[in-house]
């Protein structure tokens, strides 16, 4: 089956710095990924659609500049959370479609000091 | 805008005792489906859709487009079932397909 992989599973940071979290299909190639945040014990939203070779769609609420996607290759894409605040503070999951079924990946359990 | 509604956020019920989750859609196109699951520590991945109309751990859904609803059903609970269930909607458009989530069922089987 597909896998969706995500590094680093845990990331500890300080207020300011920024956070990069990837996402990668394991063994499928993915011209589309998606990031989810979630809270504890609330429902996945949808941050952003990754596209491998352009810009990524943001969902109506998320800053651009906050959250930065870059998707590299077709099985690579990228999230940095810059100048990362407490708030930033979540979980973020991404997944990648393959034969029309979303894959997700472990999650990345952010927390900024 | 497409919506995902699950009324129950927690659902306790003993072993061998039928369960159903609630799922309700609002959405003016052709929906598709999906129940998701998450066991403890582990990642979310795929229980059933509708198209398939397949039973997977004993668990089915059926589409009811004239009350929008998809709820999940199992006529005997396991223990094993103890896990948090999200209801999904897939929308096709220009960029691609997306899901949006309900805000997920937490159903607890008791022994």
């Amino acid at each position: 089956g597909a896998v969706v992989s995500q590094h680093p599973s845990w990331v500890i940071c300080k207020s300011g710095t920024s956070v990069k979290i990837e996402c990668r299909s394991l063994d499928f190639q993915a011209t589309t990924m998606f990031w989810y945040r979630q809270f504890p014990k609330q429902s996945l939203m949808l941050m952003a659609t990754s596209n491998e070779g352009s810009k990524a769609t943001y969902e109506q609420g998320v800053e651009k500049d906050k959250f930065l996607i870059n998707h590299a290759s077709l099985t690579l894409s990228t999230l940095t959370v810059t100048s990362a605040h407490p708030e930033d503070s979540s979980f973020y999951i991404c997944s990648a479609p393959w034969w029309n079924t979303q894959y997700f990946g472990p999650g990345t359990r952010l927390t900024v000091l | 805008a497409q919506r995902v509604t699950q009324p129950e956020k927690l659902l306790s019920v003993f072993k061998g005792a039928p369960v159903e989750l609630k799922c309700n859609y609002s959405y003016s196109g052709s929906p598709e489906l999906f129940w998701y699951v998450q066991y403890s520590r582990q990642r979310l991945q795929l229980l059933l859709r509708h198209i398939s109309r397949e039973s997977i751990k004993g668990f089915t859904a059926d589409l009811n487009k004239g009350e929008t609803s998809f709820h999940l059903k199992k006529p005997f609970a396991q223990e094993e079932d103890s896990a948090m269930y999200y209801c999904a909607l897939s929308v096709r458009e220009t960029s691609g397909s997306r899901l949006t989530f309900g805000e997920g069922t937490q159903l607890t089987v008791n022994p």
